[in-house]
């Protein structure tokens, strides 16, 4: 079956920095979407991606959908305490059974002591 | 315009038991599905519901099952419950087949 694989597992920010993180697949995706998910919380939309190489910005967000379509990445810019929270990529296949979301493991963001 | 909505948002159970997790959708949404999120992991796809029918699932056995509602709510029912079925479960909705999932903020099952 389909496997994502989200880099890095977790993060550490300072208030400022920008941050990156990318998920990758073993086959490809009509859609990518980018979720964060805070305690106590279902996973809130972020970024959907419907076109091979396109970049989207949401505010301080930035994704792109790769060209092979196997790929994605996120950018956070000047990071603020917010930003703390577990971020998930998730591929969609259209026609896909259920049009299921297939999701990584998660990039867990955390605050530098 | 309300989101969507689960209940109850935790929930004990015994292994051998049945449970029943309702959700409502966003308004306007027609399609739901639903995820089970283990500790530490990204939510896995257990089936969808599209005009009251399931028009896809995920790798679970029967003893998870579902059902939707004309007014486009739904239940997860799991039967004989496994100590690994302990999870976050979460609902989704969407407005058509295929167009971003919204997700309400999930019911967390322990089973002991």
């Amino acid at each position: 079956g389909q496997q994502l694989n989200q880099s890095p597992q977790s993060m550490f920010i300072q208030e400022g920095e920008d941050v990156s993180m990318n998920c990758t697949s073993s086959s490809i995706f009509n859609t990518w979407l980018w979720y964060k998910q805070d305690p106590g919380e279902g996973p809130v939309l972020l970024i959907a991606l419907y076109k091979a190489g396109e970049l989207t910005s949401n505010g301080r967000l930035t994704a792109q959908f790769g060209i092979t379509r196997k790929d994605s990445f996120l950018n956070i810019s000047a990071s603020i305490p917010s930003d703390v929270g577990i971020y998930f990529c998730a591929g969609q296949l259209f026609k896909a059974a259920g049009n299921k979301l297939t999701f990584g493991g998660g990039t867990r963001v955390l605050v530098k002591p | 315009e309300t989101g969507v909505t689960q209940s109850p948002t935790h929930l004990i159970k015994t292994r051998g038991q049945q449970v029943t997790l309702r959700c409502s959708s966003q308004s306007g949404h027609n399609t739901v599905s639903w995820y089970q999120q283990a500790l530490g992991q990204g939510p896995q796809f257990i089936f969808q519901y599209y005009r009251e029918e399931e028009n896809g699932r995920g790798n679970f056995p029967p003893r998870f099952s579902g059902l939707q509602f004309p007014n486009y709510s739904s239940e997860l029912n799991v039967n004989a419950l496994e100590l690994d079925d302990s999870a976050l479960y979460l609902c989704a909705s969407s407005s058509r087949q295929g167009s971003p999932l919204h997700f309400g903020n999930g019911t967390r099952l322990t089973v002991t």
